[in-house]
């Protein structure tokens, strides 16, 4: 099976720079989309097709695409960024099945 | 506004069967792919199944394959989730989610998930 892997937790103070990193073999061939998920509340999506940021979505997310990594920055981290972060991509061997990173809990220090 | 509703959850034993549903509006649910994702008590996001536009593409993750079935009513705007043999491993809160997909000629490609439910409890317990 695809896996894509990201650390389990991040920690940042405010005012400073998070960075997520996500990495599967398929992300040089595959989009990736990052999904924020407060506590008791459904994920929305914050990054899609690696770097476009949706309508809404606060410009200090952005998000950027190297090999076999993806990354999901967040500058000038504020409170309310404290959540869970996931990466998703699609697997390229031909399954086309949709996969999920484990996720990676965002401390706001 | 854009938005999917899902309903149908409940409490059901082992071996039992639910049919959830989800009422799309404010966007032309024909035209898009919709998925359903699941996250169990504490743990992450785990995709379920999509289905294309037209119902020609459907896919199921191995972990609910023969088990549910995916379908939608374009002229209600509804999306199903059926699921039968449930097992207590299926409990999870289930998303609903409108895909970013489309079709090629003779193929498609599905990317994320673009709009997400609040979800529906699908509880599984004797």
């Amino acid at each position: 099976s695809y896996d894509l892997t990201q650390p389990p937790s991040v920690s940042v103070s405010p005012g400073q720079t998070a960075r997520i990193t996500c990495s599967g073999d398929a992300l040089p061939r595959q989009y990736a989309y990052w999904y924020q998920q407060k506590p008791g509340q459904a994920p929305v999506v914050v990054i899609y097709k690696d770097r476009e940021r949706p309508s809404g979505i606060p410009e200090r997310f952005s998000g950027s695409s190297s090999g076999r990594t993806v990354t999901l920055t967040i500058s000038g981290v504020q409170a309310e960024d404290e959540a869970d972060y996931y990466c998703q991509s699609a697997d390229s061997t031909g399954t086309s099945y949709i996969v999920f990173g484990g996720g990676t809990k965002l401390t706001v220090l | 506004q854009v938005q999917v509703v899902e309903s149908g959850g409940g409490l059901v034993k082992p071996g039992g069967s639910l049919r959830l549903s989800c009422a799309a509006s404010g966007f032309n649910f024909s035209d898009y792919f919709m998925t359903w994702i699941r996250q169990a008590p504490g743990k992450g996001l785990e995709w379920v199944s999509y289905i294309s536009s037209s119902s020609t593409y459907i896919k199921y993750a191995d972990s609910v394959k023969g088990r549910f079935t995916i379908s939608r009513d374009n002229a209600k705007n509804l999306l199903y989730l059926q699921t039968n043999s449930l097992r207590v491993d299926d409990t999870a809160v289930y998303y609903c989610a409108r895909g970013d997909g489309g079709k090629y000629p003779s193929s498609y490609y599905f990317y994320g998930m673009d709009v997400w439910g609040q979800g529906t409890t699908v509880i599984v317990s004797s």
